[in-house]
């Protein structure tokens, strides 16, 4: 069965620092993948997200994510934080059936 | 343009008792979801409509979640009755069907139920 693991479920990190979230999928077939970021208060929103061509995609916010085929891997990164990027943020994972799969979630913190 | 649209963004019951969340999406958007989402954990699919027909509700528990897109527009999740482990929030979602090989969903605001 499809399952999306993050390995980090709480993060903390000062002001500056660079990130990098980790995302692991188990699916054989063709996925397409995602970063949802759901900051206090507010909705689910896409941060970035990857169907097909460059494996390394850009997002939101200076936010960008690698996809390693022979990993099964969509790492997420970002130089260096800022404050505002305290949220919680999910990998998803859909397979060609629309179905999709999401990861439990890391909350990042970032210390002003 | 206007997001997705759930009510009531906050709902406490007993247990045993029965309640409905309401969900109106984008316009124009005729893919519609139904997510659980349990505190630490990601969303869940409980259903899809492509309009108004269900196209996925294997994960809905029909012994006692229910669902109707009677129009292919707006969407009402029913649960009869609840229990107490049904307190999470949930999440209503909605798609435009487009030409690329996904379509990106749109999360409303959930709806945060609480059973005692």
């Amino acid at each position: 069965a499809q399952s999306v693991s993050q390995h980090n479920h709480h993060v903390i990190l000062s002001e500056a620092a660079s990130l990098e979230l980790g995302c692991n999928y188990s699916y054989g077939g063709t996925v397409n993948l995602f970063w949802y970021v759901q900051y206090p208060g507010q909705h689910l929103q896409l941060l970035l997200k990857y169907f097909s061509g460059d494996p390394l995609v850009k997002g939101i916010k200076g936010f960008e994510a690698e996809f390693i085929k022979s990993k099964f891997s969509f790492n997420l990164r970002k130089p260096s934080v800022q404050w505002s990027d305290t949220a919680e943020y999910f990998c998803a994972v859909m397979s060609r059936d629309d179905k999709i799969i999401f990861g439990k979630g890391t909350r990042l913190h970032i210390l002003p | 343009e206007a997001g997705v649209v759930q009510s009531p963004r906050y709902k406490i019951i007993e247990k045993k008792q029965p309640v409905a969340f309401w969900c109106n999406p984008i316009s124009g958007h005729n893919t519609l979801y139904w997510y659980l989402q349990n505190l630490g954990q990601g969303p869940e699919l409980l259903i899809r409509y492509e309009n108004e027909e269900a196209v996925d509700d294997s994960q809905l528990p029909k012994d006692r979640f229910s669902a109707e897109r009677l129009k292919g527009v707006d969407s009402t999740l029913k649960i009869q009755p609840a229990e107490l482990g049904d307190s999470a929030v949930y999440l209503c979602a909605s798609s435009f069907p487009g030409t690329e090989t996904y379509n990106e969903q749109f999360f409303g605001p959930g709806t945060r139920l609480t059973v005692l």
